[in-house]
């Protein structure tokens, strides 16, 4: 079945270390993005990549990295520099680059204790 | 920028009652229109999308949602619900009057919708 695959789902760290957040897809898919869910604000754009070797900042970047070295795989780096890192992460691709139609992956929580 | 306003935080409503989710945006300019659904601890799933044509629009599980584009609106409805539509529900907009907003869905802050007997 093709779809969106995060890892992990569950994600606990201390304060003051990186954690990388895995992303892969098998649809085929050019476009990728990274949301970040917070009770009661919707989804928040950090990042997208609308091809491979190529990446863009969204609307909350700072504290975060990505990197796009193959079309399949998109992985999230929450820094140190992130200030409040606990929340949902969310991963999707896009098929169609004319209507934005975003599919998800199941997500990630990450805790920071 | 787009801006996308969900009127209501909580829908309580009673297993078989209809049910209607507001969600206004702040331009009347050319836009594509998302409704989705997410369940606990789980992505996003579309549940139905307007980009041109006819301005009622059917979607899974018996939503539905109307473009009305002088009101800057895309409410949904369902007629009857069930306790599986127990679940958080967003409504999202993609600007098409610029080229780098490809892809760039701006969501609402979301609908709980809680389903009683």
């Amino acid at each position: 079945d093709g779809g969106i695959t995060q890892s992990p789902k569950y994600l606990f760290r201390k304060e003051g270390q990186n954690v990388t957040l895995s992303c892969e897809q098998n649809l085929n898919h050019d476009a990728m993005y990274w949301y970040r869910q917070d009770p009661g604000q919707g989804l928040r754009l950090i990042y997208y990549s609308q091809i491979v070797n190529d990446f863009q900042k969204g609307d909350i970047a700072e504290g975060y990295s990505v990197s796009r070295e193959k079309k399949e795989s998109f992985p999230l780096t929450v820094t140190s520099a992130q200030k409040n890192p606990t929340a949902f992460y969310l991963c999707a691709s896009s098929v169609d680059s004319n209507t934005g139609e975003l599919f998800f992956g199941e997500g990630s929580r990450l805790t920071v204790l | 920028a787009q801006s996308v306003t969900q009127l209501d935080s909580q829908v309580p409503v009673f297993e078989e009652a209809p049910v209607e989710l507001r969600c206004n945006y702040s331009s009347s300019v050319s836009v594509y229109l998302f409704w989705y659904v997410q369940y606990p601890n789980q992505g996003l799933q579309l549940l139905l999308k307007y980009l041109s044509g006819s301005t009622l629009v059917k979607g899974i599980n018996g939503f539905e949602a109307e473009f009305n584009k002088s009101q800057t609106s895309f409410h949904l409805r369902k007629p009857s619900v069930h306790i599986s539509d127990t679940a958080e529900y967003f409504c999202a907009v993609s600007d098409l009057r610029k080229r780098d907003s490809w892809g760039k869905l701006q969501f609402g802050a979301g609908t709980q919708v809680v389903v009683t007997p």
